[in-house]
């Protein structure tokens, strides 16, 4: 079937320092993949995608690089800011019209 | 106004009552999508359409029904609201061109059933 597990949370850090979200996915064939981001009391919004193996996603100094050895599409930025608070979630779709999330992760950036 | 808009944002209800979310895209986008999004659950999706008058079922459509006569509506119906059914909904509608296979959420209706 298909899946999608993340990195627990809640996680806190300060400001600057680097971020690791882990993803990884369960999937027949070739998924796209999905980072949506959620800021308090709004939906959920596109930050970044991949369509397949090797494609890094980036947008706002987030990356992602789709792993399919790994089966993986960790999001990574440098530097974080108090902005960045916020919850993430990881998602796939295997076939364009089917979207699976996984449980999604806290950040929360203190100054 | 473009884009995707929900309401009503925050209702509280009793149980047993019937309850109607609205959701409305202005882009005559052919696939929509319903969402709840629970503590320690992510997002689940209830229903979802791929065009008007087409509906199907997501992973926990109990106790929902949609309908979709106009491409730009997919109303969410409690016919009988439950407790369990406390959350915050998510309606959302999937892109086509350069923007397929890309979601954009709604700012979500937060439902509380007492």
């Amino acid at each position: 079937g298909n899946s999608v597990t993340q990195m627990e949370g809640p996680v806190t850090l300060s400001e600057e320092a680097f971020l690791t979200i882990n993803c990884t996915y369960t999937a027949t064939g070739y998924p796209s993949l999905f980072w949506y981001v959620q800021y308090p009391g709004e939906g959920l919004q596109l930050l970044l995608k991949a369509t397949k193996a090797d494609d890094k996603g980036s947008n706002k100094g987030f990356e992602a690089t789709y792993r399919k050895e790994t089966t993986s599409f960790h999001l990574e930025k440098g530097s974080v800011q108090v902005s960045d608070s916020a919850v993430y979630f990881c998602a796939l779709s295997p076939t364009g019209n089917q979207f699976y999330f996984g449980t999604g992760t806290s950040l929360t950036v203190i100054p | 106004d473009a884009g995707i808009t929900q309401s009503p944002r925050y209702k509280i209800t009793e149980t047993g009552r019937q309850v109607t979310l609205m959701c409305h895209q202005t882009w005559s986008h052919s696939y929509m999508f319903w969402y709840r999004q629970d503590l320690g659950h992510g997002l689940r999706l209830i229903y979802y359409s791929a065009a008007a008058d087409i509906t199907d079922k997501g992973e926990v459509p109990d106790g929902y029904v949609v309908s979709r006569s106009k491409t730009e509506n997919f109303p969410l119906t409690l016919e009988s609201a439950t407790r369990s059914q406390t959350s915050v909904y998510f309606c959302a509608s999937q892109g086509a061109g350069s923007g397929a296979n890309v979601l954009t959420f709604g700012a979500g209706s937060r439902l509380t059933v007492l």
